[in-house]
């Protein structure tokens, strides 16, 4: 079966720059989107195709895939970019989600 | 405004049945993709199924498949999740997810507020 790997966890100061990565075999063959989970909510999506920003989302979220890792990139972090993000492909007809990052902001 | 409300999710015993349903309005549903997401509290999303926008077309994760079978009625706009032979593996919070476009990588970008469905004796 196909995986995603994230770091568990990432810890930032306000202000800097939060970079989450995710890895899996063949992502130059796939599209990566990334959710974002706060604590008690449902997640919301903040990149589709690898690096396009739905409306509403801030310009300090970007996204990158390199085909051997896909970056989510938050500039500028606030404390309430505080969240679990999950990064997600299409494989063979099914979805991955990645483990998930937990993101600090301290 | 787009909703998506699910319900159904409850304590049930090893090996029972439950039926999941997720009630959409505000967009065309035959238009859509649905899915269906779990998520154990304190854990990672899963996936867990996926219907096409005429219900003709469903696939399933792995462990699920031959347990579970999504359905969609368009006259009642609802999405279902029929859930059989349940294991103490499955209690998670199932959430019902709308799939942006049939373009690849466009994402999920509405997900209901989720229902519990906990498998214990």
């Amino acid at each position: 079966s196909y995986d995603l790997t994230q770091p568990p966890s990432v810890s930032v100061s306000p202000g800097q720059t939060t970079t989450i990565t995710c890895s899996g075999d063949n992502l130059g063959n796939k599209y990566i989107c990334w959710y974002q989970q706060k604590a008690g909510q449902s997640p919301v999506v903040v990149m589709f195709q690898d690096s396009k920003r739905p409306s509403g989302i801030s310009e300090r979220f970007s996204g990158f895939n390199s085909g051997i890792t896909a970056t989510l990139t938050i500039s500028g972090t606030q404390t309430s970019d505080e969240a679990d993000y999950y990064c997600q492909a299409w494989d063979s007809g099914t979805v991955i989600f990645g483990g998930g990052t937990k993101l600090t902001v301290l | 405004e787009v909703q998506l409300v699910e319900s159904g999710g409850t304590l049930v015993q090893p090996g029972g049945s439950l039926r999941l349903s997720c009630v959409v309005s505000g967009f065309s549903f035959t238009t859509y993709w649905m899915h269906w997401v779990r998520q154990v509290p304190g854990k990672g999303l899963v996936w867990v199924s996926r219907i096409d926008n005429h219900g003709s077309g469903t696939t399933y994760a792995d462990s699920v498949k031959g347990r579970f079978t999504i359905s969609r009625d368009i006259a009642k706009n609802t999405v279902y999740l029929q859930m059989n032979s349940l294991r103490v593996e499955d209690t998670a919070v199932y959430f019902c997810v709308r799939e942006v476009s049939a373009l690849a990588g466009t994402g999920f970008d509405y997900w209901g507020q989720g229902t519990l469905v906990t498998v214990s004796s």
